[in-house]
Order: structure tokens, then sequence, then C-alpha cells
């Protein structure tokens, strides 16, 4: 089975821009998420999809937004990049939503903004 | 909101030497879960612990689960350089999305 697949692997931007990337999770997972990764840093929750519908949100400012199609396909959006938006940005899925379920990441999209 | 709580942030160790890492979480949690990623790699799932006090074990590496299910560990025993990496635990409250933790990055010298 093939795991989550993300695109772009790798792309710059300039600062202002906006960027897509997208996420294919694994068949049959239902649930995606996406979190940021800067170098040292922890993992920082960007939003969890479920069923095309936001289940969950983190505190990021409303140039961050998402969407989930239904065929369970994902992508993130950040509009008019900043420097501090260069990161390592990370999708992960899973069978459903909820307690008790693994996620599986895929090997992200490295983002950097000059 | 819920918080987990990582420490340490970092760990040297000397090749052969133990390590462990403890997660520390603000609620009772349904389940915990440990993540590895490797320098330039992705977080890949390790486990998941559910019962109070469940210690699981993957040949060199012990996982516990606090009885009050708020805390969590990861021993490694005798540490080899492929343990090289970030551990992340993650815990999950009822009816809460999961939050990572900070994450416990371990370098081990030959």
């Amino acid at each position: 089975k093939a795991g989550v697949t993300q695109t772009p692997r790798y792309l710059i931007k300039t600062r202002g821009q906006q960027v897509t990337l997208s996420c294919s999770p694994i068949s049959g997972h239902r649930s995606v998420s996406w979190y940021q990764q800067t170098p040292g840093q922890g993992l920082q929750f960007l939003f969890e999809y479920f069923s095309e519908t936001q289940r969950n949100k983190g505190n990021f400012p409303g140039r961050f937004s998402g969407r989930q199609f239904s065929n369970s396909r994902s992508e993130m959006n950040v509009s008019t990049l900043e420097l501090g938006d260069s990161a390592l940005y990370l999708c992960a899925s899973s069978p459903r939503t909820g307690s008790g379920n693994t996620i599986y990441f895929g090997e992200g999209s490295w983002l950097t903004v000059v | 909101g819920q918080q987990v709580m990582q420490i340490p942030q970092y760990q040297h160790v000397q090749e052969g030497e133990d390590f462990t890492t403890y997660c520390n979480s603000s609620t009772t949690l349904s389940n915990i879960q440990w993540y590895k990623q490797r320098p330039g790699g992705h977080p890949v799932f390790l486990i998941q612990l559910v019962k109070s006090g469940e210690v699981k074990k993957q040949k060199r590496l012990t996982f516990q689960f606090g009885e009050a299910k708020k805390n969590s560990s990861l021993h490694i025993t005798a540490t080899q350089t492929t343990d090289v990496g970030t551990y992340f635990c993650a815990g999950r409250a009822s009816g809460s999305r999961l939050t990572f933790g900070e994450g416990t990055q371990l370098t081990v010298n030959p």
C-alpha cells in the first residue's frame, strides 16, 4: 500500500507570494492533518480534516488555510508568505478521526521563503 | 487546552549508555503514541499505549504509560548510533485532537 504522498517536496518562494501544498493520504484513510515543523522545533498543529470537514484548527493566522476533497486528498495554502513561514510542512493521514488512531506522516514539503 | 511536555529537549550519550525521555500531559489521556524522526526524515510511528500502567517493549526500547494516564516514558537500553533522532510523544485526551510534545533530540557518540 502506498504511503502518504506530498507534493512538491521542495520549493522556494518569495515573500508576499502564496503557496499550495498537496497531500494524498494512504488509500482508505479519510482523516488528514497538517503540521508545521521549523528547525529544532516540535510539530505545530495546523488543521485536521475528516470527510471534507475541518475538525480541528491550530493557532495559526488566517493566511494558513486548507481543504479536503471527496477523494480525501488535501491541500493547504499559505498566502502572503513571510520569511518565518520557512519550514517543513508535514501531512499525516489516518483511517478515521478520534482516539486510538495512529497517524502516518508523509515525507513533507520543504518550503523556503526568501 | 491540552498540553504535552517532554523532557529533556536534548540528550547526548555515548554509544552503549542508556537513554530515557519523559512525557507529561496536563490532562488525562485516552492513549499516548511515540514517534521517531531521523535527521532529515519524517516522524515514524513506534508504538501506542492505551491502558493505565501499560508497559511495552520493542527490542531495546521500553515504553511505559503512567497509572494516572498523564505521563509516559521511553527508555532505550544500550544505545546504538542507529538510535539517533528525535523522539516525540503524542497524547490524545477524550474528544480532543492528538497533541505532540516538543520532542527529545538524541545524539549518540560512537
